[in-house]
Formats: C-alpha cells, sequence, structure tokens
C-alpha cells in the first residue's frame, strides 16, 4: 500500500502562479522527501525535511511538515512552465531502509 | 560520473520469457533499490539492497529476483513474464544509511504480451 497520499491528483496554474502540493503519510518517519519525475523520465530529489523540522527553503521551493497531522507540504513560487511535471513525496519509516513513494500530484504550468 | 544507468531503456516480451534489467551505479553507494512505477501511481519497492550480498524484499516482490554481488551493479530478473509485469522500472541508489537521498535510473520501460 502506498505510504504518502498527495493531494490534489492534477493541479493547472498560470506562470507566475504559487503551486501547493500537500502529502499525507500514515507511520512515523524517519524524515519526508519530494522529488519531481518529468514525463518519461527518472525521479530527481528536490528536498528533504527531517522529523524534527518544520519547514525548509531550498530555492523558489518551501517544504513544511506537521508529524501531528502526518502531512507534509511543498510550495513552488512563482511557478514557470519548466515547472511542469510530476511530484512525489515519499517516506523512509522508522525501521525500515527504503523510500515508499505516494501516487504524485501532476503540475501543468501554463506559459 | 555516469550515475545510474539501466540496460534496456525499452523491452518488449512473450509471456512467460525471462531477462534481467540490468542496473549500475558508479557513485560507490551502499544502498539500490528497485521499483516499479504503473501508470499514474507513484513507485512501488520491488526489492532492495544494504550492500554487496545483501539483499531483501520490498513491497511487491513476487515474480522478481534480485543479487547484489558488487557494490556496482543490481541486476533485476524476471523468471517467468506476465502481462501484470507490465510497468516502468527504476533502478536507485543512495550512499549508505544516514545519506538518504536517492539518485534514479532513467527506467526501462517493459511490455509483456
Amino acid at each position: 500500500s502506498q505510504q504518502g497520499e498527495e493531494d490534489p491528483q492534477a493541479l493547472s496554474i498560470q506562470e507566475g502562479e504559487n503551486a501547493t502540493m500537500n502529502c499525507s503519510y500514515k507511520t512515523s518517519i524517519n524524515n519526508l522527501q519530494w522529488y519531481r519525475q518529468n514525463s518519461g523520465r527518472g525521479l530527481v530529489h528536490l528536498i528533504l525535511i527531517r522529523s524534527n523540522e518544520r519547514e525548509k527553503h531550498s530555492g523558489r521551493l518551501r517544504v513544511t511538515l506537521d508529524t501531528s497531522k502526518k502531512s507534509s507540504s511543498l510550495l513552488i513560487t512563482a511557478s514557470r512552465a519548466a515547472d511542469t511535471a510530476s511530484y512525489f513525496c515519499a517516506t523512509v519509516d522508522t525501521g525500515r531502509r527504503a523510500l515508499t513513494f505516494g501516487s504524485g500530484t501532476r503540475l501543468q504550468v501554463q506559459p | 560520473n555516469a550515475g545510474v544507468t539501466q540496460t534496456p531503456k525499452f523491452q518488449v516480451l512473450k509471456t512467460g520469457q525471462s531477462m534481467t534489467l540490468q542496473c549500475a551505479q558508479d557513485m560507490n553507494h551502499e544502498y539500490m533499490s528497485w521499483y516499479r512505477q504503473d501508470p499514474g501511481m507513484g513507485l512501488r519497492l520491488i526489492h532492495y539492497s544494504v550492500g554487496a550480498g545483501i539483499t531483501d524484499q520490498g513491497e511487491v516482490p513476487n515474480g522478481y529476483n534480485v543479487s547484489r554481488s558488487t557494490t556496482e551493479d543490481f541486476p533485476l530478473r524476471l523468471l517467468s513474464a506476465a502481462p501484470s509485469q507490465t510497468s516502468v522500472y527504476f533502478c536507485a541508489s543512495r550512499e549508505r544509511e544516514g545519506q538518504e537521498t536517492q539518485y534514479f535510473g532513467p527506467g526501462t520501460r517493459l511490455l509483456v504480451l
């Protein structure tokens, strides 16, 4: 079963707008990561937030983590057409050694 | 560094055939994993390895075998292909325990008829 579930499943916005994606998970985690996948390509790591962190920034990306609600959000500010991709959250459970992925959010940024 | 490489890029099999998907990394990473991705879904873990000679099952291991004789290579074997194994397969690696970022290969698209 999927550990993380992203919301929404699909998102379409205009260039310059902000995009927010949410992820919920089920078990205790060591960290949560966000990955991007362009169509037909492998996944690329974007950002990692540890279970003792609440917010993290990287360029135009802002990630929050609420362990009490078992949820995370990814905000992409001032979106660009090149941000068009699928975005996945992934978790490493405490006691496990491999990532578990959510089903992803498909982001379409219209130029 | 080439990173994580996978071959072939695309393969068509008939039901019952066997094949091996190749994965190699040149980053001296300890951990390697195989995932499958079905349309509209995230990645599901098939098998993973935390070092040469050590493998373990993931979420969907049935019908697949792995071995890890070297640090660099982590082949995935389909013993008797079934249409349900039609998918895109991704290999990934990460450096070691505590280094959580995974690096993915470009994927192998498999069609089983």
